[in-house]
């Protein structure tokens, strides 16, 4: 497709599992960052990638984070023992360089954790 | 620390009504850009200003950065509810790097018929 798809769209997780959130980037895009926005506020920063290497992991919330993009194209956030403070949507955006240039988003997956 | 703050937080108007939303900062920003995000999609890209003073039109959105690149503002002429969704603007680079993005947390619009 020529947009940024993610997937699932939507996720219920009960508290303490795990789970896996996965970002399609538009093809031949070197950037790809990972957001999370609470209902109504800007997205927050999580966590970056430049081709396959992850250059920033700083605002990932804690170390049930973890995100990865073995191959430079595909990225997948995983979280580890759910809370329900993680209940969020998550957006993947990705971009043409590796300036601070135009950040193309996707769908964003909804995860609520019960 | 780099902050954004966007005003009003919210808004509600008639359609065919004018407006106008802020982006205000105390840091100076290379470039500045706009979204629109409408419920259960992902922020749209609307325009990036990178130049002082610079004016864009977008059909009836007409964009301005200021003349020290610290603030910005977004106003829309006879709106219409096709113009509802939260409005984000993006300034960048965040410092000490050289593609993070500091974002504003929206100014939520309402445009009724």
């Amino acid at each position: 497709g020529a947009g940024v798809s993610q997937s699932p769209r939507y996720k219920v997780a009960k508290r303490g599992q795990d789970v896996a959130l996965r970002c399609d980037p538009i093809s031949g895009h070197v950037s790809l960052f990972w957001y999370q926005q609470a209902l109504g506020q800007g997205p927050e920063f999580l966590t970056y990638f430049q081709n396959e290497a992850q250059l920033d992991k700083s605002g990932l919330p804690s170390d049930r984070f973890f995100a990865e993009r073995p191959e430079g194209s595909v990225s997948t956030l995983k979280i580890q023992r759910t809370q329900q403070e993680d209940s969020a949507v998550y957006l993947c955006a990705s971009s043409f360089g590796t300036g601070p240039h135009e950040q193309y988003f996707g769908p964003g997956t909804r995860l609520t954790v019960t | 620390t780099q902050l954004l703050e966007q005003s009003p937080q919210f808004l509600s108007i008639q359609e065919g009504e004018n407006l106008t939303v802020y982006c205000n900062s105390s840091s100076v920003f290379s470039s500045l850009q706009w979204y629109r995000q409408e419920p259960g999609e992902g922020p749209v890209l609307l325009v990036t200003v990178v130049t002082g003073g610079e004016v864009k039109k977008l059909k009836r959105l007409t964009f301005q950065f200021g003349d020290a690149r610290k603030d910005s503002s977004l106003h829309i002429t006879a709106a219409q509810p096709g113009d509802t969704g939260l409005y984000l603007c993006a300034g960048g680079p965040k410092l000490h790097s050289n593609y993070q993005l500091i974002w504003g947390a929206g100014t939520k619009l309402i445009i009724k018929p």
